[in-house]
């Protein structure tokens, strides 16, 4: 089976920098991905890493240990539009196949 | 592009009702997913569909749940009969080959079961 794990709150300041953790266990995995949802709409997409490494977009980065079954989100200069729920993703399957959500992480940033 | 399209947006019915959900998926994109999101269970993977072919139905939780897809730009979730639990935020993604882990998701279909 799967398991994801996320922390389910993080708070901060607007203009800090916060990191939300994502630790894995799955058989099959390509990659990790990050969405975004505000207020129960849809999810939208972020990132996506399928090697180690950093990826970086804009304010946002992600980050993959795949020894480690560890990825990370970093978003910087945070503002209060980035108040949102964050899931991490994996990836099972080859050519776009099956997405496993973690359970989200509720992001308050405070002003 | 419209984006992927969901009706109904809201739905309340009764105990034993059937209810079917629609999807229009991205045209052009290879792949459809039906999610159901809940506090309780977050958001789970119930069925998804490769070239209107399903690939993958072991998330649909009973029986009462079935899912179709007819040609590549449009799907169904049906469930009969509903019942109380049944109760969440159904959203429909789809994604292009190739494009791992980027799933575009439709605003979703809120149902109550009364």
């Amino acid at each position: 089976g799967q398991s994801l794990e996320q922390p389910s709150e993080v708070t901060a300041v607007e203009g800090a920098i916060v990191q939300i953790n994502c630790t894995y266990q799955t058989s099959g995995f390509y990659g990790l991905s990050w969405y975004q949802q505000h207020d129960g709409g849809a999810p939208t997409f972020l990132s996506y890493n399928g090697l180690d490494g950093l990826e970086e977009t804009g304010r946002f980065s992600s980050f993959l240990s795949r020894s480690d079954s560890y990825g990370y989100l970093l978003l910087q200069e945070l503002q209060m539009k980035d108040s949102a729920s964050y899931f991490c993703a994996v990836t099972e399957g080859n050519q776009g196949g099956k997405l496993i959500f973690g359970q989200g992480t509720e992001l308050s940033v405070k002003p | 592009d419209a984006g992927v399209i969901q009706s109904p947006r809201h739905e309340v019915t009764e105990m034993g009702q059937e209810v079917t959900l629609r999807c229009k998926p991205i045209s052009g994109h290879d792949y459809l997913f039906w999610y159901r999101q809940t506090m309780m269970r977050g958001l789970e993977l119930l069925i998804y569909f490769n070239n209107n072919v399903p690939i993958d139905d072991s998330g649909m939780p009973e029986d009462r749940f079935s899912a179709k897809m007819p040609n590549a730009s449009f799907s169904t979730l049906k469930i009969q009969p509903s019942e109380p639990r049944d109760s969440a935020v159904y959203f429909c993604a789809s994604s292009l080959r190739g494009r791992l882990g980027e799933l575009f998701f439709g605003e979703g279909s809120r149902l109550t079961v009364l």
